[in-house]
């Protein structure tokens, strides 16, 4: 499974757009990048996934570029609600191989 | 409501008891996934199953006892052999085909004192 690097911690205001980059440098051609988000005592939540270029839905966007060797979560205007742990992992989605989290990105966003 | 379901919220147990965390879903999912979560720290893999009656170890496997006679249901031991076994423990589960969009219960905290 390939090894995910991302910061520890971020921190944004409100109605700021915040971009966490993932590293991933052995990603493998079945490999694709998901991200989940964790708020305090509650599981992670799926928030986005893909395998290139760029991804959007109705929380987030995706970016990854041609190499696939990095990622980056973008979300739009944060509000305090974001306030979270995201999670970036590589894995390939049909192997049925366990997903591994790492530590993930404290994100602290404040008014 | 579909979705996956862990009982109970909080347990609290004496040292040395055995103690089994539940995990039901009712998403039709084939794997399911247990994991341990330590304040501050990421979520480690305890074990997995793919299918009915076959599952694997996980990192931190050692001290933990899993079964999983029906694909509805996943529950986790935690046995007096488990040294630190206060923790948030999170169960997990994902479709055949998509392994990684997977949808997780709300936990349960276990305190042994």
């Amino acid at each position: 499974l390939a090894k995910t690097t991302q910061p520890i911690s971020m921190d944004s205001y409100e109605g700021q757009e915040v971009n966490i980059t993932c590293s991933h440098n052995n990603i493998a051609t079945n490999d694709y990048i998901t991200w989940y988000q964790q708020f305090p005592s509650q599981g992670p939540r799926f928030i986005i996934q893909g395998y290139k270029t760029k991804v959007t839905n109705e929380v987030a966007s995706l970016f990854i570029p041609a190499d696939r060797k990095s990622s980056t979560l973008s979300l739009p205007r944060v509000s305090l609600s974001d306030t979270a742990v995201y999670y970036c992992l590589v894995g390939d989605a049909q192997a049925g191989t366990a997903l591994i989290f790492g530590k993930g990105t404290t994100l602290s966003v404040s008014s | 409501d579909g979705g996956i379901t862990q009982s109970p919220k909080y347990l609290f147990r004496k040292e040395g008891q055995n103690v089994t965390l539940s995990c039901e879903q009712n998403l039709n999912h084939d794997a399911m996934y247990w994991y341990r979560q330590d304040p501050g720290q990421g979520l480690r893999l305890i074990y997995y199953s793919q299918i009915v009656n076959d599952f694997q170890k996980g990192d931190i496997a050692e001290g933990y006892s899993v079964s999983r006679e029906k694909k509805e249901s996943f529950p986790l031991t935690v046995t007096s052999a488990q040294k630190n076994p206060t923790a948030f423990y999170l169960c997990a589960s994902s479709p055949r085909g998509f392994y990684t969009e997977a949808f997780f219960g709300q936990g349960t905290r276990l305190t042994v004192v």
